[in-house]
């Protein structure tokens, strides 16, 4: 069965420092790996995926993430963290096949200091 | 392209009244998604259609509910004779093809009193 950990639910980083969310899935199957993004009272806004190709995608706002299959990891970063990044941060992982459901981690909420 | 939309944002509820949610995905999406959010968890996949067909239900899909998606364009989420366990952000999403992300409504947020 598929699964996604994120460690850390709470992240805070100062205003312009590096923003790192690490995400790591298991899966039997190559997956594809996803990250959204969640402000207050509104759904989930899609900020990066992988599917095929190349590992290292490049996403909104600044974002991006790598996958790396020997590492089973899908870590979200950002260089210079913005007061408008504060908000939750999903993963979530899909299989190649059948429904393609997402299977979500239990979300890191990013708080980004002045 | 106007986005998923769902119909009520809010719902307040009494514990054994029967409730009933409705999600308009965008117009060209074929799959759509239900998945339920509770308070500092992620979502959870409830159910899944592929046009008209549902494929898929999670265990989390007790009896109580039930979800339909007549004609293949918007889907309802019924809830029978609700509990407090059920309070939760419903989510509704949709997408057009398998490499596709999927496109998330705005919630509707169920409290059961």
């Amino acid at each position: 069965a598929q699964s996604v950990t994120q460690l850390g639910s709470h992240v805070s980083v100062s205003e312009g420092a590096l923003v790192l969310l690490r995400c790591n899935y298991s899966s039997s199957v190559p997956p594809y790996l996803f990250w959204y993004v969640q402000y207050p009272n509104q759904g989930l806004q899609l900020l990066l995926k992988y599917t095929t190709g190349a590992t290292l995608v490049k996403g909104i706002n600044g974002f991006e993430a790598e996958f790396k299959k020997s590492e089973t990891s899908f870590h979200l970063t950002k260089p210079s963290a913005h007061m408008s990044d504060a908000a939750e941060y999903f993963c979530a992982v899909s299989e190649a096949s059948g429904t393609y459901k997402y299977i979500f981690g239990t979300g890191t909420r990013l708080k980004v200091l002045a | 392209d106007t986005g998923v939309s769902q119909d009520p944002r809010h719902k307040i509820t009494k514990r054994g009244q029967n409730v009933t949610f409705r999600c308009d995905p965008i117009s060209e999406h074929n799959r759509l998604y239900w998945y339920r959010q509770t308070l500092g968890q992620g979502p959870e996949f409830l159910t899944y259609f592929q046009n008209e067909a549902q494929l898929e239900k999670s265990r989390l899909l007790s009896d109580r509910f039930s979800a339909e998606r007549p004609k293949g364009s918007f889907s309802t989420l019924e809830i029978q004779r609700t509990e407090q366990g059920d309070s939760a952000m419903y989510l509704c999403a949709s997408s057009r093809g398998v490499l596709d992300e999927q496109y998330f409504g705005p919630g509707t947020r169920l409290t059961v009193t």
